[in-house]
């Protein structure tokens, strides 16, 4: 069983609508949880950046963490074909340490 | 542009073959981290480096090796190549310096081809 499990995709979707993206994790001694963006194989961009459980919002972005279901979200709002990209949700013991990386889950959002 | 920067491009060889690939951190930032990025694996770390020193340590091959330099570029060598190590290869790097700022910074990757 791999530590980050994502939800595989592809997902697609019609513009303005909103994308539920969803990882599930084993490892209890996660604390930091991040959504990368990785356009065509290009390198991962971050996008949100959390720590403790809860929500954060930024833009159209919203993060959520469930520590105790060891569960992470990211929503879109409002989508727009230039979010289309994969994403990849990431999560580390300590924010001096490696990120352990989901499969990612390819989005297209149709105009 | 995160700041972070990675050569070559593209890199075509041969089985057997021995390759270097380069990362150039972001200004100020003290510690580089590769990964390898597979259709079947997805992106997997490979080594850390903090300030020249080894960090940590993941999923790396022995025919792989990585250093970083004085002045904190760092280079990971891929020797005794195979087909299977045909992937994307990034470099990522973070401040560390204890400003509150450890968000990792990709670099746009070197993409490994062997045949």
């Amino acid at each position: 069983q791999k530590e980050v499990e994502q939800d595989p995709g592809p997902l697609s979707v019609p513009e303005g609508a909103i994308v539920s993206l969803n990882c599930t994790y084993s490892n209890s001694a996660f604390q930091y949880f991040m959504w990368y963006r990785q356009y065509s194989r290009k390198g991962p961009e971050l996008l949100m950046y959390t720590y403790s459980s809860g929500n954060k919002e930024d833009g159209r972005f919203t993060a959520q963490v469930d520590k105790s279901s060891k569960y992470i979200s990211l929503f879109i709002r409002d989508s727009q074909p230039s979010d289309s990209a994969t994403y990849l949700c990431a999560m580390s013991v300590n924010s001096a340490r490696q990120l352990t990386f989901g499969s990612g889950t390819q989005l297209t959002v149709l105009p | 542009d995160s700041g972070v920067t990675q050569t070559p491009k593209h890199l075509i060889t041969a089985t057997g073959q021995r390759v270097t690939l380069r990362c150039s951190p972001r200004s100020g930032d003290l510690s580089v981290y590769w990964y390898q990025q597979s259709l079947d694996q997805g992106l997997q770390f490979l080594i850390q480096y903090y300030n020249g020193e080894e960090r940590a340590k993941g999923n790396i091959l022995e025919r792989f090796s990585a250093q970083q330099f004085p002045d904190l570029h760092s280079e990971l060598n891929l020797s005794s190549l195979e087909l299977g190590d045909s992937a994307l290869y990034f470099c990522a790097s973070s401040d560390l310096r204890g400003r509150g700022t450890d968000t990792q910074y990709f670099g746009p990757g070197t993409r490994l081809t062997v045949l």
